[in-house]
């Protein structure tokens, strides 16, 4: 099993350009997350989706739209880049049962708005 | 949503053990303590769950109050590869729901020494 899987690793984006941030995982989890990292800081949850056909937001939604393509797929979009989303991007599932706040997270995008 | 307090940074020693302690007085009923580890340039990983009294993995110990007011995560004997910043979450992400939410702080910097 790969877990949690992300692409692209790196990315380079100028103001205003637009992106999609792909995960996905592979262990029949039912919950997905988004969160972002700056330098020095705690992990911010951007959206999440409990379970298949449902997205809410988190902490920081601004700037960002996601989509639940399927149970394996949570994409994480941004439609026109800004410098303040400079981050790593982390893409994370869970299943609840037994372990309620276990998440499990994938290597992290590195994106750089210019 | 349950603030959670712990210290910026520890130094410790090879072979020693370590306690990081986390306060977080407004903890709810339904409230899970958990607790993650994250390296550099990965994504968090997750160590040890609680709710009350003590826990016990092979990792880990977490001891939980009885008015869980706090916890205390334990690592014995640490080892060099045991640098990496610890985060206490509190919160408990519901099954198939949109309820419950985990904040990650900025975690605890632990830096092991030979």
């Amino acid at each position: 099993n790969a877990g949690v899987t992300q692409t692209p690793k790196f990315q380079v984006l100028k103001t205003g350009q637009s992106m999609t941030l792909q995960c996905a995982q592979d262990m029949n989890h039912n919950s997905m997350y988004w969160y972002r990292q700056d330098p020095g800081m705690g992990l911010r949850l951007i959206y999440y989706s409990a379970s298949e056909g449902t997205t809410d937001k988190g902490e920081v939604p601004n700037g960002y739209n996601v989509s639940r393509l399927n149970k394996r797929e949570f994409s994480l979009r941004l439609e026109s880049a800004a410098p303040s989303q400079t981050s790593v991007y982390f893409c994370a599932s869970s299943l609840i049962a037994g372990k309620p706040n276990e998440q499990f997270f994938g290597p992290g995008t590195r994106l750089t708005v210019l | 949503l349950a603030k959670t307090t712990q210290p910026i940074s520890m130094d410790s020693y090879e072979g020693q053990e370590v306690n990081i302690t986390c306060s977080h007085n407004n903890i709810a009923t339904n409230d899970y303590i958990t607790w993650y580890q994250q390296f550099p340039s990965q994504g968090p990983r997750f160590i040890i769950q609680g709710y009350k009294t003590k826990v016990t993995n092979e990792v880990a110990s977490l001891f939980i109050p009885a008015d869980r007011k706090s916890s205390t995560l334990s690592l014995p004997r640490v080892s060099l590869s045991d640098t990496a910043v610890y985060y206490c979450l509190v919160g408990f992400m519901n099954y198939g729901g949109s309820q419950g939410n985990l904040i990650f702080g900025k975690g605890t910097k632990l830096s092991v020494k030979p």
